[in-house]
């Protein structure tokens, strides 16, 4: 069993639909959670990042962790074709130091 | 500010060749990276530097990978001799590596190998 697990999609939705985006993970060690995007040939972006369980948001994007679960998501309201692109989570047991243990990814295309 | 400069962008090799990909991470990030990912796959670490020195190289395959980080600036990472299975995008990233806060990545757009 994989430590993280992230559905790869491909995920479609017309503009301005609302996106949800999923992982699960095994190793409850894991306190800090990450969500990176990247563009086709391109090198992966921090988005959001957060260390501990309920939600946080940032514009458009609101990302939330449920530890008892083992579940971690990231919502994009207002999708735009600008949002298409590959969303990996990451997570660590370590605010510094430790190693990032990414998903596949999950490849989202909004059309206009 | 510069981002995380990598080079080659492309490399196509035959198997059991050797290649060699060059990193210069953003100035003043006293942490840096090397990302193996495969297609379809999310980014796995092989190898992170604090300053000159390794930290963490578990999932380096020593047998035949190596790198570098000159001076604590620059990295290099080679791969003698390269496989089938060693055709990904090695992605550089570097971050500030403070303890103060949650430590970001920042990468680069990563070297694209083709093993054939």
């Amino acid at each position: 069993q994989k430590e993280v697990e992230q559905d790869p999609g491909p995920l479609s939705v017309p503009e301005g639909a609302i996106v949800s985006l999923n992982c699960t993970y095994s190793n409850s060690a894991f306190q800090y959670f990450m969500w990176y995007r990247q563009y086709s040939r391109k090198g992966p972006e921090l988005l959001m990042y957060t260390y501990s369980s309920g939600n946080k948001e940032d514009g458009r994007f609101t990302a939330q962790v449920d530890k008892s679960s083992k579940y971690i998501s990231l919502f994009i309201r207002d999708s735009q074709p600008s949002d298409s692109a590959t969303y990996l989570c990451a997570m660590s047991p370590f605010v510094q130091g430790g190693k990032l243990i990414f998903g596949q990814g999950t490849e989202l295309s909004v059309k206009p | 500010e510069a981002g995380v400069a990598q080079s080659p962008r492309y490399k196509i090799i035959e198997k059991r060749q050797s290649v060699a990909f060059w990193c210069n991470p953003i100035s003043g990030h006293a942490t840096l990276y090397w990302y193996q990912q495969i297609l379809g796959q999310g980014p796995k670490l092989l190898i992170q530097f604090q300053n000159n020195g390794v930290v963490d190289d578990s999932q380096l395959p020593k047998d035949r990978f190596s790198a570098e980080r000159l001076k604590g600036v620059d990295s290099t990472l080679k791969i003698q001799p390269a496989k089938l299975e060693d055709s990904a995008v090695y992605l550089c990233a570097s971050s500030l590596g403070t303890v103060a806060s949650i430590e970001k990545l920042f990468f680069g757009s990563g070297t694209q190998l083709s093993v054939l």
